[in-house]
């Protein structure tokens, strides 16, 4: 399987500040389509998870463009230019590369 | 309105069944992969497998084949997860995902992510 692996595992922030997300993967994600299968999701507290960003740099519908998504192969990142309060919760990289998909531990993003 | 919706909390003694289900509503239910992923408290999300409801073509990741089954019932626009003898270690919040991909759900075709997202489901283990 592929690891995925995400630092810092925690992130304090003050608003109005940007934060940065750092997602390394153990094999490149990077296809032969010249994609990077690489999604960013937030799970806000008692929610489920959303997706933010896939294939490493495209916004999902509806997600502020605060949010932007930069990379390829192995190493990502997930960069909020402002950060609101509303932002709380944690990020996950998920690779989509490969089955089973496979997620990074988590940053937890507080105020 | 687009959504994914679960059933509710489940708890159930060590070697029973469980079977939950996931219905989908407001877009067309069989073009659309639907995956299962596992949250322990604390944790992060796991994988567990998808199935495409047009055809129930399904793949599973293997930390988790043989141990559940996913299946779907298009006539309902549901599509369940399903043990024959649950542990304790299957204590977790399960959530229903539709994945936006196309072709095997495969690189190479076209790829949306996991767009949409059940409530999520408890299942609770506990002699």
């Amino acid at each position: 399987d592929i690891v995925m692996t995400q630092s810092p595992l925690s992130l304090p922030v003050t608003p109005g500040e940007p934060a940065s997300i750092s997602c390394r993967s153990s094999q490149s994600l990077l296809h032969t389509d010249g994609k990077n299968y690489l999604d960013w999701y937030l799970q806000k507290p008692g929610q489920s998870p959303r997706l933010l960003i896939y294939l490493g740099s495209t916004r999902a519908s509806g997600v502020p463009d605060r949010f932007s998504g930069s990379g390829s192969g192995t190493d990502f990142t997930l960069k909020i230019s402002r950060v609101e309060a509303d932002d709380v919760g944690v990020y996950y990289c998920m690779q989509a590369l490969q089955t089973p998909r496979t997620f990074g531990q988590g940053t937890k993003l507080d105020i | 309105e687009v959504q994914l919706v679960q059933s509710g909390p489940e708890v159930r003694k060590p070697g029973e069944s469980l079977k939950i289900s996931c219905e989908g509503s407001g877009y067309t239910f069989g073009s659309h992969w639907i995956g299962w992923v596992r949250q322990k408290p604390g944790k992060g999300p796991e994988w567990m497998g998808i199935i495409y409801p047009r055809d129930s073509d399904t793949q599973y990741n293997p930390a988790f084949e043989g141990q559940v089954t996913i299946s779907v019932d298009r006539s309902v626009t549901t599509t369940f997860l399903e043990w024959t003898s649950v542990r304790a270690a299957d204590s977790a919040t399960y959530y229903c995902t539709r994945h936006r991909c196309g072709g095997s759900c495969r690189p190479g075709k076209y790829y949306y992510g996991m767009d949409l997202w059940g409530q999520g489901t408890t299942v609770i283990v506990s002699s």
